[in-house]
């Protein structure tokens, strides 16, 4: 079993609709949890960071962090056709260890 | 953020070959790292780099297949040696910078070996 479990997708919503991703965790250590955007051909992009569980949000992007349920969520509203990309989460037991547990990534795609 | 430039973005090599990426980055950093990012996976952390000493390797990667130089604390080397169609992947360079050291990737090397 992978340390960190990610759907793959492709997951396809219409331009405007809500695009709901997780993850989930098997290791209770994991305190520092992020979303990555990977877009084709490029490298990933940062886009929340979170440590406590609860919700933070960013513009569109709202993270969400359930550590009794080792749960994360990454939620975009009024998504847009330049959403689409892989999205990647992230964690660590550290603020700044030496690597990170990533995912598989979801490949999300927004439909005009 | 940091801004990262890696070189090339993309190559085709033949196999038995070897390829040498480059990472710059616009401001000293004490750790680089170098990830492994197979077709239809996540990524694999290969190595940290520190200046001035010998690169950390994780399980699974050698020094003589992926030999790393970082000369100063700007800029690193990844070297992909003898390779196989098995290495075809993207290469990526990241740092650590700012508020909690969060982890800044340079736009990565697509590899192919034929």
């Amino acid at each position: 079993q992978k340390e960190v479990e990610q759907d793959p997708g492709p997951l396809s919503v219409p331009e405007g609709a809500i695009v709901s991703l997780n993850c989930t965790y098997s290791n209770s250590a994991f305190q520092y949890f992020m979303w990555y955007r990977q877009y084709s051909r490029k490298g990933p992009e940062l886009l929340m960071y979170t440590y406590s569980s609860g919700n933070k949000e960013d513009g569109r992007f709202t993270a969400q962090v359930d550590k009794s349920s080792k749960y994360i969520s990454l939620f975009i509203r009024d998504s847009q056709p330049s959403d689409s990309a892989t999205y990647l989460c992230a964690m660590n037991p550290k603020a700044a260890g030496n690597k990170l547990t990533f995912g598989g990534g979801t490949r999300v795609l927004v439909k005009p | 953020s940091a801004v990262i430039s890696q070189k090339p973005s993309r190559d085709i090599c033949q196999r038995g070959t070897s390829l040498t990426i480059q990472c710059q980055v616009d401001s000293q950093v004490t750790m680089m790292f170098w990830y492994r990012q197979q077709p239809g996976q996540s990524l694999t952390l290969i190595a940290t780099a520190n200046q001035g000493s010998e690169a950390t390797y994780e399980s699974g990667f050698v020094i003589d297949k992926f030999p790393i130089s970082r000369p100063n604390l700007t800029f690193s080397t990844l070297t992909v040696s003898n390779m196989s169609p098995e290495d075809s992947s993207i290469y990526l360079c990241s740092v650590r910078w700012g508020t909690n050291e969060k982890l800044f990737f340079g736009s990565g090397t697509q590899l192919s070996v034929l």
